[in-house]
């Protein structure tokens, strides 16, 4: 079975300047979730997709980020403009719905996409 | 959700069983105890998840007292790969719905370092 998904895995860009992150869930999967991973801390959730529907962006910055799953598969996050701050890993995972899987949530984590704002 | 609270960092010989203990003194009736190992440069990969009592996998086991207030997690024999930081969660889904995952609330995880 496939993982999930992400590009790029690395991006270097100048404040102020923009990105857009890209990210393809396990099969099936109804549940998308955006995490940001500043180093040295945990994983913090930015949006949670429920298909095509958003469920949580409470901690989503959304004067700089969005995001979108349209027909509710892949999903992209952006983000403009960057700030300084915004350096981190964006991690993308995904989940299936309750009771479908074999443990209570689990969820699936790509790789990662590193940005670092200049 | 209720709060975790894990040691920072930890230390291992290779081939030593190693125990993280997570604390979570507010944890409610229906929150499930999950944790989570994280690789440099990977996303967390679930390792073990229980609800009472011990759960044992290939991986790991987790030991939760009676009153759930704390866990253990539980490596056997550790390797220099188990290098990684382990993140312990404590939650339920609080929109309380069958048919969609609930965000995961990670603190900053123990980092354990197994050397030769």
């Amino acid at each position: 079975e496939a993982g999930v998904a992400q590009s790029p895995r690395y991006k270097i860009i100048e404040k102020r300047q923009s990105v857009a992150f890209w990210c393809n869930p396990i099969s099936g999967h109804a549940t998308l979730y955006w995490y940001q991973q500043i180093l040295g801390q945990g994983p913090k959730l930015l949006i949670q997709f429920q298909n095509n529907g958003v469920v949580d962006d409470s901690q989503l910055p959304k004067d700089r980020f969005s995001a979108e799953r349209l027909k509710g598969v892949d999903s992209t996050l952006k983000i403009q403009p960057a700030k300084l701050e915004d350096s981190a890993v964006y991690l993308c995972a995904s989940s299936l719905p309750q009771g479908l899987g074999f443990s209570y949530n689990e969820q699936f984590f790509g790789p990662g996409t590193r940005l670092t704002v200049l | 959700l209720a709060k975790t609270t894990q040691p920072i960092s930890m230390d291992s010989y290779e081939g030593q069983e190693v125990n993280i203990t997570c604390s979570h003194n507010n944890i409610a009736t229906n929150d499930y105890i999950t944790w989570y190992q994280q690789f440099p440069s990977q996303g967390p990969r679930f390792i073990i998840q229980g609800y009472k009592t011990k759960v044992t996998n290939e991986v790991a086991s987790l030991f939760i007292p009676a009153d759930r207030k704390s866990s253990t997690l539980s490596l056997p024999r550790v390797s220099l790969s188990d290098t990684a930081v382990y993140y312990c969660l404590v939650g339920d889904n609080p929109l309380h719905n069958s048919n969609s995952g609930y965000a995961l609330n990670f603190g900053k995880g123990t980092s354990l370092l197994v050397t030769p």
